[in-house]
């Protein structure tokens, strides 16, 4: 059984870029829930996809967008960042048998 | 009412130690309530979770305690180890299907030979 799997494992981008992040998710799993968590902070909810499609989102704008694939990897996209988007963005991985989640290794954004 | 709060924010101890993370939250429609810990550069990782129907939970070193009338639930760690010197975060999550996690904002342990 694989885990979590996130590429890449670190990024530097401009403001005003654009950014796509990737997640394969754990075998076995159809949900995928992105996290934020900026440095010395706990891990903040962006959105979950379920079987392709968004289940529930946090409060994030509108520039921060995601897609689940039907093998259910995972792709998070962000619009026109801004500095404050330097963090780690963690993906996550469950299924709807049980309630745990499992993290990736994160992917480190440095927008500058 | 959607926050977890946790504390404290750092903590140091001697080897052999029982540190003792606390956390709280308002929502009573959370009835999950995992701790993840977590290394530098590394995504958090699993340790122990449980509902609010037990008081307590055991998995090897690690013990939740849950108080559910106070909202309240706190992790201890015993004989800790230099190599448990990591940050943990307590969350909170309504535990069905589809439900994101709440996290706490984290204690950093430090644990000295």
């Amino acid at each position: 059984e694989t885990g979590v799997t996130q590429s890449p494992t670190h990024l530097i981008k401009t403001r005003g870029q654009q950014v796509t992040l990737r997640c394969s998710s754990q075998s076995g799993h159809n949900t995928v829930s992105w996290y934020q968590q900026a440095l010395g902070q706990g891990p903040q909810f962006i959105f979950q996809y379920y079987r392709e499609e968004e289940n529930g989102r946090g409060n994030f704008p509108p520039r921060f967008s995601g897609l689940q694939f039907p093998n259910y990897s995972s792709e998070l996209n962000v619009n026109a960042l801004e500095l404050d988007d330097s963090a780690l963005y963690l993906c996550a991985s469950s299924s709807d048998s049980q309630e745990t989640q499992y993290f990736g290794p994160g992917t480190r954004l440095l927008v500058l | 009412q959607q926050q977890v709060k946790q504390s404290p924010q750092s903590l140091i101890v001697q080897k052999g130690g029982i540190p003792i993370i606390n956390c709280a939250y308002e929502n009573t429609a959370f009835d999950y309530f995992p701790w993840y810990q977590q290394f530098p550069g590394k995504g958090p990782a699993l340790l122990i979770a449980i509902r609010p129907d037990v008081s307590e939970k055991k998995e090897g070193r690690f013990t939740i305690s849950f108080n559910k009338s106070a909202k309240q639930f706190s992790l201890h760690i015993m004989d800790s180890q230099p190599g448990d010197s990591a940050t943990y975060f307590c969350a909170a999550s309504r535990g069905n299907y589809g439900q994101n996690f709440v996290f706490g904002p984290g204690t950093r342990l430090s644990v000295l030979p």
